[in-house]
């Protein structure tokens, strides 16, 4: 059985830095790309970053790019996701999705999510 | 970029309904795009990948239909575990950026 969870959200102060894991099971992580897709309270889901088996093509949204770092680690099947400068509009729920195949198209199974919100 | 435009933004039906959404390439993406269920406080679903095909285990009330700009997306026979938020995602060639349309929230009428 699939399964993704993530860890690492919280409360934090604007400007800080927080960082996501998300540890796959029961299937091959390092033969897939995966992605962090967020939800703001009340608004639609939002693609955050994307990386491939191999980590040799990453892409972020326009949104978070320069602040938010997407990394890998195959051997520990984790997926990361480094959030410097954290803004109250980075709020949201923070999912792990595992893509379908090795370089990044479709999301075929998603994490439970955890919930970041950036507040002083 | 592309943009992609989802349509409606809401939408009431009853059980037994047909119901139809739409997405909208501002160019042409040949067959990349997806359809996810979301409902409050669960994971997304994948339902229909690369325009038509349905996801294993997915009802086959779902399809999808289209290519180029214009996709569709309908629910024959809504059931009451079909109320939630579908959303629509196009692939970037290469790959691995993607992009979500607004979403459709679909209620009970």
């Amino acid at each position: 059985e699939v399964q993704l969870v993530e860890s690492g959200g919280g409360l934090v102060q604007p400007g800080r830095s927080l960082r996501l894991s998300c540890v796959g099971a029961g299937f091959s992580f390092e033969g897939y790309a995966m992605h962090w897709v967020r939800q703001a309270p009340g608004k639609g889901l939002e693609w955050v970053a994307g990386i491939r088996w191999n980590s040799d093509s990453i892409d972020y949204a326009a949104s978070v790019k320069g602040r938010f770092t997407v990394s890998r680690d195959n051997a520990k099947k984790s997926l990361y996701l480094q959030m410097n400068r954290l803004r109250p509009e980075d709020t949201a729920v923070y999912y792990c999705g595992k893509d379908m195949g090795a370089v990044g198209a479709t999301i075929d199974f998603w994490g439970q999510g955890t919930p970041v919100t950036v507040s002083s | 970029d592309i943009q992609i435009t989802q349509s409606p933004s809401s939408l009431s039906a009853s059980v037994g309904d047909r119901v139809t959404i739409s997405c909208q390439a501002s160019q042409d993406i040949r067959f990349h795009l997806n359809w996810y269920q979301h409902k409050p406080g669960k994971a997304p679903k994948l339902l229909i990948y690369d325009a038509s095909h349905l996801e294993t285990g997915v009802p086959s009330r779902f399809s999808g239909s289209g290519s180029g700009t214009y996709f569709t997306f309908t629910i024959n026979g809504l059931q009451p575990e079909d109320f939630a938020t579908y959303y629509c995602q196009h692939y970037d060639i290469p790959p691995p950026r993607i992009t979500f349309g607004q979403g459709t929230r679909l209620d009970i009428k």
